[in-house]
Parts: structure tokens; C-alpha cells; sequence
């Protein structure tokens, strides 16, 4: 079974970027099975979709987002990694990431990561 | 962008049928996911491609995607399914994933 684990840090600065990586084991990215995705949640907010990501480097972007957002695969190292820059308070999420296979539903999730942005 | 509306709650007695609905243009068209979300816990998906449940997810789940809605339906409601549950579908038309607002079931 695949298992992912966010890490990153958990305050960063308005203005500066966000980045966040998520490594998975029990399963290769390289292995073309998934596309890889990154899932937030502002305090007191709904789901909202960040970005996926396939093992070749294709990326797919939430349009709100996609002039901040950069979502990249380091396979040798089995992670994909998410920057998000100009950050604001609106930013401040709880960060998951998730297995996307077949750009269908998220099957396996992280556990999730907060991250405040706050001088 | 293409939406998916959720009604904000839905509440009901224990023992009995929830149903949680999400519309949004041409939804038949589109494979619908559901989503179980407890607070302080990571997302669970129950239904898969508008009616199909994922090992593990017991069969009072149900989902079905026709009409113009998408419906998950829990029958023999337990208070241990208090949770907010989301509809999800991937927009083909503009390549993206779009995430209903949420519904948060309250078990009375």
C-alpha cells in the first residue's frame, strides 16, 4: 500500500514562497501507476485543489493558483515537491498530498501539514 | 469554471437514511468521488466513480450520479459518520479537479 508523508515548514513569512515536499513509499512515482497531487484546507474552509503532478513532469494546476504554484517529481528520491510563492494569511492551509491515479479521485492521502503564514 | 453545489448541512437521526447531493452542469457526464473528512484526519474517499466503494468502506455507503445530481446516500446512520463529506470530479474541459463546498452531516 502506498504511504505519503508531507514535511516542510510549518510558518512562513507573507510574501515569501512556500515549498513542501512529499515522500512516498510502497510505491515508485516512476512506476507511471499515479499521478501525484497536492489538496489544502484553510481553517474553517472546504477542500481545494493545488496541482497534480505525473512522474514525466506534466503538470496540472488550479487556475486561482497557477501563476504561484510550481509542483515538481525528484524520482531518484521517490518525492514530489509543491512551491508556492507571494504567500499571504489566505494561504495558511493544512497541505495534503495525495495518490491521483488516472486524474480520478485521491485514493491515498498524507496526513496532512499545516502551514501558517505569519510574520 | 465548472462548480459543484453542496448543501451546506444535512442532518438526521441515527438508524436512518442521509443523502447528500451535488450538482453541477452535465454531472452525469462526469465520474463523481465522494469523500469522508472527520477534523484532524486525512480525507477517505467512500464512493469512486459515481457508485463504486473502495474495500474497506462498509456497504451502507451508496452512490449514484443520474437526473442532473450526484448523490451519496449512507443508510443506518451511526454517529461515528459525523463527518463533512465532499463531492469531487475531474473537469476534462479545462483539465482540472473541482471539489464541492462540503456537507456536514450532523448525526442528531
Amino acid at each position: 500500500q502506498v504511504q505519503l508523508q508531507e514535511s516542510g515548514p510549518g510558518l512562513v513569512k507573507p510574501s515569501e514562497t512556500l515549498s513542501l515536499t512529499c515522500t512516498v513509499s510502497g510505491g515508485s512515482i516512476s512506476s507511471g501507476s499515479y499521478f501525484w497531487g497536492w489538496i489544502r484546507q484553510a481553517p474553517g474552509k472546504g477542500l481545494e485543489w493545488v496541482g497534480t503532478v505525473y512522474y514525466s513532469g506534466t503538470t496540472y494546476y488550479n487556475p486561482s493558483l497557477k501563476s504561484r504554484v510550481t509542483i515538481t517529481v525528484e524520482t531518484s528520491k521517490n518525492q514530489f515537491s509543491l512551491r508556492l510563492t507571494s504567500v499571504t494569511a489566505a494561504d495558511t492551509a493544512v497541505y495534503y498530498c495525495a495518490t491521483h491515479p488516472r486524474l480520478a479521485q485521491f485514493d491515498y492521502w498524507g496526513q496532512g501539514t499545516l502551514v501558517t503564514v505569519s510574520s | 469554471s465548472y462548480v459543484l453545489t453542496q448543501p451546506p448541512s444535512v442532518s438526521v437521526a441515527p438508524g436512518k437514511t442521509a443523502r447528500i447531493t451535488c450538482g453541477g452542469s452535465n454531472i452525469g457526464s462526469k465520474d463523481v468521488h465522494w469523500y469522508q473528512h472527520r477534523p484532524g484526519q486525512a480525507p477517505v474517499v467512500v464512493i469512486s466513480y459515481d457508485s463504486d466503494r473502495p474495500s474497506g468502506i462498509p456497504e451502507r455507503f451508496s452512490g449514484s450520479n443520474s437526473g442532473g445530481t450526484a448523490t451519496l446516500t449512507i443508510s443506518g446512520v451511526e454517529g461515528g459518520d459525523e463527518a463533512d463529506y465532499y463531492c469531487q470530479v475531474w473537469d476534462s474541459t479545462s483539465d482540472q479537479v473541482v471539489f464541492g463546498g462540503g456537507t456536514k452531516l450532523t448525526v442528531l
